[in-house]
């Protein structure tokens, strides 16, 4: 069973515009979020991540924001740029619990985003 | 700055090949992964390592095996490579089993 969900494939954004990434999660202990990105023939780079003591953390064009309650977590990019045209993991861990549990992704989101 | 490195970017092999594919890190990380991504099924996680001489079963670890002799190598080999095997593998390591990893470049195999 998917721990971690990311229910679109793919998602296609004109340049310029807001790109909102969708990620759920199952797991009630999950307490650390992170946002990957990957191009192709590339291996996956850290993008952003976040506690579950926060709702809400910010660098520069990137924002995820975090649910609890919902099990639910977003990544938005404004604005949406040519270059951000990748894969967008998503990934969660029982990290401050104290568990040795692994870091579990979610399946990827394919965003384009159009000049 | 951190850094993960792959023996290679791209390998082609044969059907019934022996293959290994080695990972190498030089953050002093405890742990160690290798996953392999396919169109439209993610990461999937085939073993994990949280030391020297340990390993553990990820989700699909049937067709491999790996070694952990150093704390910053981990070897994933393929004892008789088959066309399904044919996918873009990723080495990872973290401080934490939990925590943030760091990703090296990929290897795309092609297995013929």
């Amino acid at each position: 069973d998917q721990q971690v969900k990311q229910n679109s494939p793919s998602l296609s954004v004109q340049e310029g515009r807001i790109s909102i990434l969708n990620c759920d999660y199952t797991n009630s202990m999950f307490d650390y979020f992170l946002w990957y990105k990957k191009y192709p023939a590339e291996g996956p780079t850290f993008l952003i991540s976040i506690s579950s003591i926060k709702d809400k953390n910010e660098d520069g064009r990137f924002t995820v924001f975090l649910n609890k309650s919902a099990k639910h977590l977003s990544l938005h990019i404004v604005p949406s740029q040519p270059g951000d045209s990748a894969v967008y993991f998503c990934a969660a861990s029982a990290r401050y619990g104290g568990s040795q549990g692994n870091l579990i992704f979610g399946k990827g989101t394919k965003l384009s985003v159009k000049p | 700055d951190v850094k993960v490195t792959q023996s290679s970017r791209y390998l082609v092999k044969r059907t019934g090949e022996k293959v290994f594919l080695e990972c190498v890190q030089d953050m002093d990380h405890e742990n160690m992964f290798w996953y392999r991504q396919d169109p439209g099924l993610g990461l999937r996680l085939i073993y994990f390592s949280y030391d020297v001489k340990m390993k553990e079963k990820g989700d699909i670890p049937e067709g491999y095996s790996v070694s952990r002799e150093k704390k910053e190598r981990f070897s994933l080999i393929l004892e008789s490579a088959s066309t399904n095997q044919t996918s873009m593998y990723l080495c990872a390591s973290s401080l934490r089993p939990s925590g943030r990893q760091f990703f090296g470049p990929g290897t795309r195999l092609t297995v013929l």
